[in-house]
């Protein structure tokens, strides 16, 4: 994974509940990417983003999903209420500098 | 409108046979990268290989290889004398040299490697 840090691993949350996800890009970086793979899917572009800046949301569900990058800290992907069609595989990504690395991804499993 | 097919949904092959994924892409894009990367089981994304777009030499690794052909928008990947480890599922990718860079991925092929 080129040192892209994510987590948590794995994220079981109820209907209606919140889910964050943190990603860490590679040491020194200031972009990162995030993808959703639904089950037995290819990865989808969710959002773009530089720090403090979103450079391109245009892949993200238009409500419940917002993403940040602050200063300080990793990047987070806020789930609100979520509901069993957010399960899925979420990976974010490091570019470096004409390919991009990914994290190990976060596991969400909604009940 | 940028799509990349992988239309191979799922090859089994026996251990030691050639293997060739398939993977056709779309883009208005004069310049562009394509990837190949893999899914083991375990679930993490490995990055195998990147081709810029004015690049058409086939390029070999070891055991694995990818054909460009401009001509024909495909980009297939062939792992040679197959093994088990080779067991995931792979993914082609395509990415603009301009803009936001983001990826378009196929859906997967599954390779499974039979003993």
């Amino acid at each position: 994974n080129a040192g892209v840090m994510q987590n948590p691993r794995h994220l079981v949350r109820r209907r209606g509940q919140e889910a964050r996800l943190r990603c860490s890009p590679m040491k020194g970086h200031s972009h990162v990417y995030w993808y959703r793979q639904l089950p037995e899917e290819g990865l989808k572009f969710m959002v773009y983003l530089q720090k403090e800046n979103i450079i391109d949301e245009s892949g993200m569900p238009k409500e419940r999903f917002s993403a940040e990058f602050p200063k300080e800290g990793p990047s987070i992907l806020r789930i609100q209420q979520v509901v069993r069609g957010d399960s899925a595989a979420y990976f974010c990504a490091s570019p470096y500098p004409d390919t991009q690395y990914f994290g190990p991804g976060t596991r969400l499993t909604v009940l | 409108a940028q799509k990349v097919t992988q239309a191979q949904t799922e090859i089994s092959v026996v251990e030691k046979e050639d293997v060739t994924l398939d993977c056709v892409y779309e883009t208005r894009d004069t310049t562009y990268y394509l990837f190949w990367y893999k899914q083991p089981p375990s679930g993490e994304l490995v990055f195998l290989i990147r081709r810029n777009s004015f690049d058409e030499q086939n390029e070999i690794s070891g055991r694995y290889s990818w054909n460009f052909q401009k001509s024909t928008s495909s980009f297939n990947f062939t792992i040679t004398a197959s093994q088990v480890v080779d067991s995931a599922v792979y993914f082609c990718a395509l990415g603009s040299t301009s803009g936001t860079y983001k990826y378009i991925f196929g859906t997967g092929t599954r390779l499974k490697v039979l003993a």
